[in-house]
């Protein structure tokens, strides 16, 4: 079946670490996003992709990186550097098709920083 | 800047009750207007409007899109416990997509 993987679902981690979230799509679609998503602000743009070797900012980028070396993956980076990163973390893909873009999503990943 | 407002942000109806969900938008480089429905976790496609009056329906749901108001509404007749989840309202820009609040919608029995 095609769709959005992301791993892992839960993750702990102590101020000062970084830490890694994977986000894998078997959908051959070319455009890729992370979002963040705290109670009662929605969802917030941090990084996206529209082909590989190239990203873009989002809305808040600090203390996040990206990489986009292949089509199907576009981890995502928590540095240390961001001051809050307790949050669910949603990564999606999507191709445009006559005008049209419909975001995939994955099924996200929940990070606590303790 | 860009903006998408949802309203309410929250809200308690029970089954059978009918609900209209409200997204306004100031956007630029506009495509497209979506919702999304978002029970757990990865947020699921509900609609995508690109013109105006024309009224997207899909069972108890129904969507429509004011491009001159910049607004759109969700409508859901006969609301029953299952619909309840938060509706996203996305607005498609050139290269990326701008997101609502949401609104959390609760049925009860």
């Amino acid at each position: 079946d095609g769709g959005i993987t992301q791993s892992p679902k839960y993750l702990f981690r102590k101020e000062g670490q970084n830490v890694t979230l994977s986000c894998e799509q078997n959908l051959n679609h070319d455009a890729m996003y992370w979002y963040r998503q705290d109670p009662g602000q929605g969802l917030r743009l941090i990084y996206y992709s529209q082909i590989v070797n190239d990203f873009q900012k989002g809305d808040i980028a600090e203390g996040y990186s990206v990489s986009r070396e292949k089509k199907e993956s576009f981890p995502l980076t928590v540095t240390s550097a961001q001051k809050n990163p307790t949050a669910f973390y949603l990564c999606a893909s999507s191709t445009r098709r006559s005008g049209a873009n419909v975001l995939t999503f994955g099924a996200g990943s929940r990070l606590t920083v303790l | 800047e860009d903006k998408v407002v949802q309203s309410p942000l929250s809200l308690v109806v029970h089954e059978g009750d009918t609900v209209t969900l409200n997204c306004s938008y100031e956007v630029t480089n506009f495509r497209s207007l979506l919702w999304y429905k978002q029970e757990k976790k990865a947020p699921t496609f509900l609609f995508m409007l690109t013109s105006s009056g024309i009224e997207k329906k899909s069972g108890r749901l129904s969507s429509i899109l004011d491009k001159k108001e910049l607004f759109s509404i969700l409508n859901i007749t006969a609301t029953q416990t299952g619909d309840s989840a938060v509706y996203l309202c996305a607005v498609d820009r050139d290269n990326d997509m701008r997101f609502g609040a949401g609104t959390r919608l609760t049925v009860k029995p």
